[in-house]
Parts: C-alpha cells; structure tokens; sequence
C-alpha cells in the first residue's frame, strides 16, 4: 500500500524567510502525481503545487517550489519569502493516474512578524 | 480553478437524528466525488468514494448504512449521517476531480468548503 511520510508535525519559519516542508512517500508505481495542499485556519482545502512523477524538472509556483527527488521518493515543498498568510497546515499527498489520493499527516506551519 | 461547494458549513443536531451534507461542483461535471473526516489537527480519512449513477465505494471500517452516500447527478453528491451520535461529531470535507484540461488520470481534486458536523 502506498504510505505518505511527513516527519515534521510543526514548523515556524520568520516572515519574508524560507522554509522546506519534508515529504516522503512509499510506492511500487512509476507512474504518479504529487502534490502540496494548503489548510488555512478556515479549513477549506487548497492546491498549493502538483509534480507529475514522469517530469524530471521540478514543479514551480510563485514563491513555492518542490524538490522532486524519484529514486529517494522525497518530495519537499520550499516556501521562499514568507507571508502571514502562509501560515496554514500542508499536506503532502499521492495518487496513481484516476485512483484515489493518500495524504501526510500534516505539518503545520507557524509564520512569526 | 474549479469550484465545488459544500452545504451546510455547520450543523448542530440532537443524537438519534439524521444530517443530510451536500457538495456540489458548481461549473464542472464531476463522475466521482469523494467523502473524507477529519479530526482536529489531523489528516483527511477517506471514508467513500461517491460514483455517479451507481453504488459508492466504502473505504474499510466505514459503516455503509451509517453513512450513506447519494451521487444522483454529475454535479451533487450527498453524504448522509443517519441515527448520529455524539462519536460523529467531526469535519467532514468532500472534493471532486476535474478532468478538463488534463491528460488521462490527471485530473485535478477541488475541495468544498467542509462541514462542522456537531451531535449533542
């Protein structure tokens, strides 16, 4: 079965700093999908990145980007510059092509003014 | 991106009583939507896998008849908690995959805005 690993429970991080949120994942597939979501305080769910496993080059979004790392089965999310309003929960979460997805347990991340 | 609501974003109600949540995709057709819980400060649970025109996949340990799952059209799917007790008191999140635009099993996953679901 496929497992998501999230080693870090908490993490906090000085506004306008950069901070890398772990992400490990056990799977037999080549073919896959990976993505970062985001949990505000307002509980609403939100993309925040996606890798597809086929692509080598890693996957960018504004000030996130992700560490796709095949072969160690690691998927990092890096959050440059910031903000009050990333402070939220991440979830690292996996699935195969049309199949369902499995989630980290979490890392909740605390930005300080 | 995508929108999906879910519908009622709280509700109080009294043991024995059932709840009746329903998540919608609001500008997009979604064949699969699914249901999940989630504890405080803890990971989504996927509980069913809601098909539409057809029966829901339960995931193991989740009570069918307890939560019943409707997936009636391309656009609604309902979660109901039936004969609800304080045990199922939680946040229960729905989403739904939005296939245009994406290559074969690529779709993307929406989520609603999730329900508070309270049992005195």
């Amino acid at each position: 079965a496929q497992t998501v690993t999230q080693s870090q429970p908490e993490m906090s991080v000085q506004e306008a700093e950069t901070v890398t949120l772990s992400c490990t994942y056990d799977t037999s597939e080549s073919d896959y999908y990976l993505f970062w979501y985001k949990q505000p305080p307002s509980r609403q769910m939100i993309l925040v990145i996606r890798q597809e496993a086929y692509k080598q080059q890693n996957a960018t979004e504004n000030r996130f980007s992700v560490n796709f790392q095949k072969a160690a089965k690691s998927f990092s999310l890096k959050i440059s510059d910031s903000q009050l309003g990333d402070a939220a929960m991440y979830f690292c979460a996996y699935r195969i092509p049309a199949g369902k997805s499995t989630f980290g347990d979490g890392t909740t991340l605390t930005v300080k003014p | 991106g995508a929108v999906v609501s879910q519908h009622p974003s709280w509700v109080i109600c009294k043991s024995g009583t059932s709840v009746k949540i329903e998540c919608r995709s609001l500008d997009f057709q979604a064949t699969t939507m699914f249901w999940y819980r989630q504890f405080p400060k803890q990971s989504l649970m996927l509980m069913a896998t809601s098909n539409e025109g057809s029966k829901a996949t339960y995931e193991q340990g989740v009570e069918k008849d307890k939560f019943l799952i409707n997936h009636a059209s391309l656009t609604l799917s309902t979660l109901t908690v039936t004969s609800a007790h304080p045990e199922d008191s939680s946040f229960y999140i729905c989403s739904a995959r939005d296939w245009r635009g994406q290559p074969a099993g690529g779709g993307e996953l929406f989520f609603g805005e999730g329900s508070r679901l309270t049992v005195l």
